[in-house]
């Protein structure tokens, strides 16, 4: 069975400094990753995707997330956090075993203090 | 392009209840799948439809159901409602289910969800 692990439950960072959200994940086949962030009282936005290809994938809203396999991780970063980037993040995982499921992460509340 | 959209927003049922949700999906999509999301558990799949037969089904009681019309648009069915079932309901679409090599790899499209409460 596929899972998906957010350690952290809260992550507080500075405006202005870099901003890592933590995903690992367990799959009995080739992993599809993705980020996914959601704000009070809304649905989810799509923020970027690893399918295949280079480890290091570009998002929306100058986020990226670096897919490591040895380490089953694919954390989300963000070089210089916003205060508008306050929300909460779900790391998801589809195996392709488990056709279009998507199996998410706890997600993580980040706040960005001015 | 317009969103995958939801109705109702917002829903207040008693225990005993039954319920219908409403999704839209993006025009073009064919793939809708739904999630229920509770403080408690997470973000949990329901079910997936795709050309309006069920593909994929999670681990939830006969009670939740759910249906796909020939346009793509989805809803889903909740009888005999529980204290439990409050949530907020997220339906999500995307344009196929395979490649044409027979691989997942499109995008889900979450629409705002229908915040449900029961009472």
């Amino acid at each position: 069975a596929q899972s998906v692990a957010q350690p952290e439950d809260q992550v507080n960072v500075a405006e202005g400094n870099p901003l890592t959200v933590k995903c690992t994940y367990s799959v009995s086949g080739n992993p599809y990753l993705f980020w996914y962030v959601q704000y009070p009282n809304r649905g989810l936005q799509f923020l970027l995707k690893y399918i295949t290809g280079d480890n290091l994938v570009k998002g929306s809203y100058g986020f990226e997330a670096e897919f490591n396999k040895s380490q089953t991780s694919f954390h989300l970063k963000k070089p210089s956090a916003l205060v508008s980037d306050s929300a909460l993040y779900f790391c998801a995982v589809r195996d392709q075993a488990a056709g279009n499921k998507l199996t998410f992460g706890g997600g993580t509340r980040v706040l960005v203090k001015p | 392009k317009a969103g995958v959209t939801q109705t109702p927003r917002y829903l207040i049922k008693t225990r005993g209840q039954q319920v219908t949700l409403s999704c839209s999906p993006i025009s073009g999509h064919r793939s809708v799948s739904w999630y229920q999301q509770t403080p408690g558990q997470g973000l949990q799949f329901l079910f997936e439809y795709f050309s309006e037969t069920q593909r994929n089904k999670g681990n939830f009681p006969g009670r939740f159901s759910g249906r796909q019309f020939s346009n793509s648009r989805s809803e889903m069915n909740v009888s005999t409602l529980e204290l439990g079932d409050s949530a907020l309901y997220l339906c999500a679409s995307s344009r196929q289910a395979r490649t044409s090599g027979g691989e997942y790899q499109e995008t889900q499209y979450f629409g705002p969800g229908t915040r449900l409460l029961v009472l």
